[in-house]
């Protein structure tokens, strides 16, 4: 079946404007996540959603983040005027359920941004 | 602060040879761990997980150890193939189902 998908693939923008990041998860998975990965870093948690809602907001990385799942199944992930440190693979996963009670985690193949 | 550490970057193992993976991490209250392979353009894969309450888990070629006195765990691959070539993430899971990953460890496997 379909896996998780992210578009889109790659995405070069200048410095100074939005973007949007699109996740669409897995259908049925109600836990969403997004995370980042910056050139020679881990993978930095950014958000979780549970449904629709979002318990989980600590990661974001400033104001300029934000995110929004609707319907339980599509997210958007949006950087208001990006910076360079922006620059990153942004991944995300969705998963059947709480991961400690054997939810398995099935990622997307990530959007790489470059902000000029 | 990192809470979850791999210490070796990269590490290069015969083919055939055990590959040993190592993580450590600060936070004791981390009750349940996870191992992700991620091969380049895609996102990682979950490989295996260990609770806690476990000091082993064993899945086909992959073991993990667990160490809780030391804070630490280690991904036993054997025999090594290929195939296996990647980068391996150690992760930790949160009491709220957030998930705080290490940097990486690529490995690679020598013909």
């Amino acid at each position: 079946g379909a896996g998780v998908s992210q578009s889109p693939s790659n995405k070069v923008t200048e410095k100074g404007k939005d973007v949007e990041l699109r996740c669409d998860p897995i259908s049925g998975h109600t836990a969403l996540y997004w995370y980042r990965q910056s050139l020679g870093q881990g993978l930095e948690f950014l958000i979780y959603f549970q449904g629709n809602s979002a318990p989980d907001k600590s990661g974001l990385p400033s104001d300029r983040f934000s995110a929004e799942r609707t319907g339980g199944s599509v997210s958007t992930l949006t950087i208001q005027r990006t910076q360079q440190e922006d620059s990153a693979v942004y991944l995300c996963a969705s998963s059947t359920g709480p991961l400690a009670s054997g939810g398995e985690q099935y990622f997307g193949p990530g959007t790489r941004l470059t902000v000029t | 602060d990192q809470q979850v550490k791999q210490n070796s970057p990269s590490l290069s193992v015969q083919e055939g040879r055990i590959s040993i993976l190592n993580c450590d991490y600060t936070n004791s209250m981390f009750d349940y761990f996870l191992w992700y392979k991620k091969y380049p353009a895609e996102g990682p894969t979950f490989l295996i997980s260990i609770s806690s309450i476990k000091d082993k888990n064993e899945d086909g070629r992959f073991t993990v150890f667990l160490n809780k006195s030391a804070k630490h765990l280690s991904l036993h691959i054997v025999p090594s193939q290929p195939g296996d070539s990647a980068v391996y993430f150690c992760a930790a899971l949160t009491r709220d189902d957030k998930i705080i990953f290490g940097k990486g460890t690529r490995l690679h496997i020598l013909p």
